[in-house]
């Protein structure tokens, strides 16, 4: 079974504060896939990173997957009280494999 | 909108009793995932259909059992509940397999009494 362990599991901030959480595995995932739930929501997807070494940014969120293909970040610049809630990593192995996510990270943020 | 249609959004019963969760995917997508997702353990993978096939079977129960329907709608069937099986449960659908986007539907939040 691939794990993916995601730290912390806990993060309070105020707003304008920068924030990074980890999503990592001793596996090799072909694709590492970002979510954020929300209170009685479904997770909904941020962004997916295919490559080693991929950065993508989406507005003040920038993601990273690592050289190996095992790991993972997210950074938040700047957080405000909007981007507070549930993130989800998780890993896809190959086209017909299961994704297989991480507890999360709890993240509020503050006024 | 996900386009994922989850019923019912809340269900409330009692232990030894047996519930149906059902999920309508969006269209045109062939996989149906169900996830259990508690306090406690987080999002856990419980069974994945594909087009009408059993295709992946993860932490489900032997008292759980899944089928997809040729709508592709698909059916969580939960039986000789306990009080352990409170939790939200999701289904998600993707266009194919584990590297596609997940949409997920609002989740039927199951309380065992």
């Amino acid at each position: 079974t691939q794990l993916l362990e995601q730290s912390p599991q806990f993060l309070s901030i105020q707003e304008g504060e920068n924030l990074t959480v980890y999503c990592n595995s001793s596996s090799v995932f072909s694709s590492l896939q970002w979510y954020r739930q929300e209170p009685g929501e479904g997770p909904v997807l941020l962004v997916t990173v295919v490559t080693g070494g991929e950065v993508k940014k989406l507005k003040r969120l920038t993601f990273q997957f690592g050289d190996a293909r095992k790991d993972s970040s997210l950074h938040i610049t700047a957080a405000q009280p909007g981007d507070t809630g549930l993130y989800l990593c998780a890993g896809g192995s190959g086209s017909w494999g299961k994704l297989q996510f991480g507890a999360g990270t709890q993240v509020v943020v503050t006024p | 909108d996900s386009g994922v249609t989850q019923t019912p959004k809340h269900l409330i019963t009692a232990t030894g009793q047996r519930v149906t969760l059902r999920c309508s995917p969006r269209s045109g997508d062939l996989s149906v995932y169900w996830y259990q997702q508690s306090l406690d353990q987080g999002l856990q993978f419980l069974i994945h259909y594909y087009n009408g096939e059993e295709r992946a079977k993860g932490n489900i129960l032997e008292r759980f059992s899944a089928q997809q329907f040729p709508d592709l709608h698909s059916e969580l069937n939960l039986s000789s509940l306990e009080l352990g099986d409170s939790a939200l449960y999701f289904c998600a659908s993707q266009v194919g397999g584990g590297n596609t986007e997940a949409f997920f539907g609002q989740g039927t939040r199951l309380t065992v009494v």
